[in-house]
């Protein structure tokens, strides 16, 4: 069982927006900076938002993140086919003094 | 630019230990945190702890506390992971990864499949 919940799946025809929810509580998302990660098929997994709603360097403006209260959201515009792949939000949780991920949530681009 | 190159795969024994490495270049590795996630297979990700190299201090997440001890080489730059007492539901990937700390993960090694089985 995840600290963080997050939809299991969700899925979206090309070119369309999607949402990804991640729900926690004030001993992590609510007070604490969030991060989003994606993991394609047999890879690590690789940032794609920090600090809420900031993109590393080479993150397209396609990936946005919002945070309210002890949520958190992920947006995908444009979907493309190789955006299916696995999304993992993240925090620092400071009841438990660890961080702590969401279960994941697959995208299928149909 | 900063890259984490991990060992390779290991297979053991239940009741045995395994100790991953993880080499850092590029970077000034003494100033990162350098974190430990696991993946077991189908599974979501999972942080074990992680050390601040040049303090040498590590933090675990309670569920391995007793089990899992990190430690840091400065001089070579590579951070490593143990965890002793295998058993069959230790069997995962074990990523190192930049970052903790209230940081991002930002940098992520190539993952180390480890499977415990008799």
């Amino acid at each position: 069982q995840s600290v963080l919940t997050q939809p299991p799946s969700v899925s979206a025809a090309p070119g369309q927006k999607v949402t990804i929810s991640c729900s926690g509580s004030s001993s992590n998302i609510g007070n604490n900076y969030v991060s989003w990660y994606q993991q394609l098929p047999g890879t690590a997994p690789k940032l794609l938002i920090y600090d809420n709603n900031k993109r590393p360097s080479g993150i397209p403006d396609r990936f946005s993140g919002s945070k309210s209260g002890t949520s958190a959201t992920l947006g995908i515009t444009g979907l493309q086919t190789g955006d299916e792949a696995d999304y993992y939000c993240g925090t620092w949780d400071s009841s438990l003094s660890a961080e702590v991920f969401g279960g994941g949530t697959k995208l299928t681009v149909l | 630019q900063v890259q984490l190159v991990q060992s390779g795969a290991e297979v053991k024994k239940p009741g045995s230990s395994v100790k991953v490495s993880c080499k850092a270049s590029g970077g000034t590795f003494s100033s990162y945190t350098i974190s430990w996630v696991r993946q077991a297979p189908g599974q979501g990700l999972e942080w074990m702890g992680r050390i601040i190299p040049i303090l040498g201090i590590a933090n675990y997440a309670q569920k391995f506390q007793g089990r899992v001890t990190i430690t840091a080489d400065k001089s070579t730059s590579t951070a490593y992971m143990e965890l002793s007492s295998l058993r069959s539901e230790d069997t995962a990937v074990y990523y190192c990864a930049r970052g903790g700390s209230s940081r991002p993960f930002d940098i992520w090694g190539q993952g180390t499949m480890v499977t415990v089985s008799s």
